[in-house]
């Protein structure tokens, strides 16, 4: 059965930092990773999705890595802002392409 | 992007009333819809697949007979938590897919059981 961690659970950094939140994933036998966000009581915002065969996607400023051998992946977020506050899960697709396992999430809090 | 609805976004009951959700998928068709719960501080638990046309498959622990799903057409599915007890009080949230394509999620229905 597939198991996703997040690391850190809960994060609270100044703004302007860059920051890195981790993905780590049991079973290396992935479709594809997703980063979504998750704001109080809303929905999930897609953020980046990864295919199993490549290593990073970029979207402004976010990057998310993924080293599906090792069953990491990273999501980097440069010079962060408040708005950037919310919940982030990552979720891994198995090999139908189908079903989702997410993560615990990290909770970030950019302070002003 | 796809747009997925859901209704209502929230929904106070009392203990013992069934009580229906709505997933709408409103600019493409969704051959398989996906249900979610999640309880407060933790993560996205799938409970059931649906695909356009036929049975639900629910995942281990979640009661097919508790947590009706019907998927009538390629645009919408529905849950239906029957007799709710103050246990199932969770933000629910579907999500849909067309063939070959990423899953789109809807906004959740917070649903409170008193």
């Amino acid at each position: 059965k597939q198991e996703v961690t997040q690391i850190p659970a809960a994060l609270s950094v100044p703004e302007g930092e860059n920051l890195v939140l981790n993905c780590s994933f049991t079973d290396s036998a992935i479709y594809n990773l997703q980063w979504f966000r998750q704001d109080p009581g809303k929905g999930l915002t897609s953020l980046l999705l990864i295919q199993s065969s490549q290593r990073e996607q970029t979207s402004g400023r976010l990057n998310a890595s993924l080293d599906k051998s090792s069953g990491r992946s990273t999501l980097y977020i440069a010079a962060s802002q408040p708005g950037d506050s919310a919940t982030y899960l990552c979720a891994v697709s198995d090999g139908t392409a189908s079903k989702l396992t997410f993560g615990t999430g990290t909770r970030l809090q950019v302070t002003l | 992007g796809a747009v997925v609805s859901q209704h209502p976004s929230w929904v106070i009951c009392k203990s013992g009333t069934s009580v229906k959700i709505e997933c709408r998928s409103l600019d493409f068709q969704a051959t398989t819809m996906f249900w979610y719960r999640q309880f407060p501080k933790q993560s996205l638990m799938l409970m059931a697949t649906s695909n356009e046309g036929s049975k639900a498959t629910y995942e281990q622990g979640v009661e097919k007979d508790k947590f009706l799903i019907n998927h009538a057409s390629l645009t919408l599915s529905t849950l239906t938590v029957t007799s709710a007890h103050p246990e199932d009080s969770s933000f629910y949230i579907c999500s849909a897919r067309a063939p070959g394509e990423t899953q789109y999620f809807g906004p959740g229905t917070r649903l409170l059981v008193l």
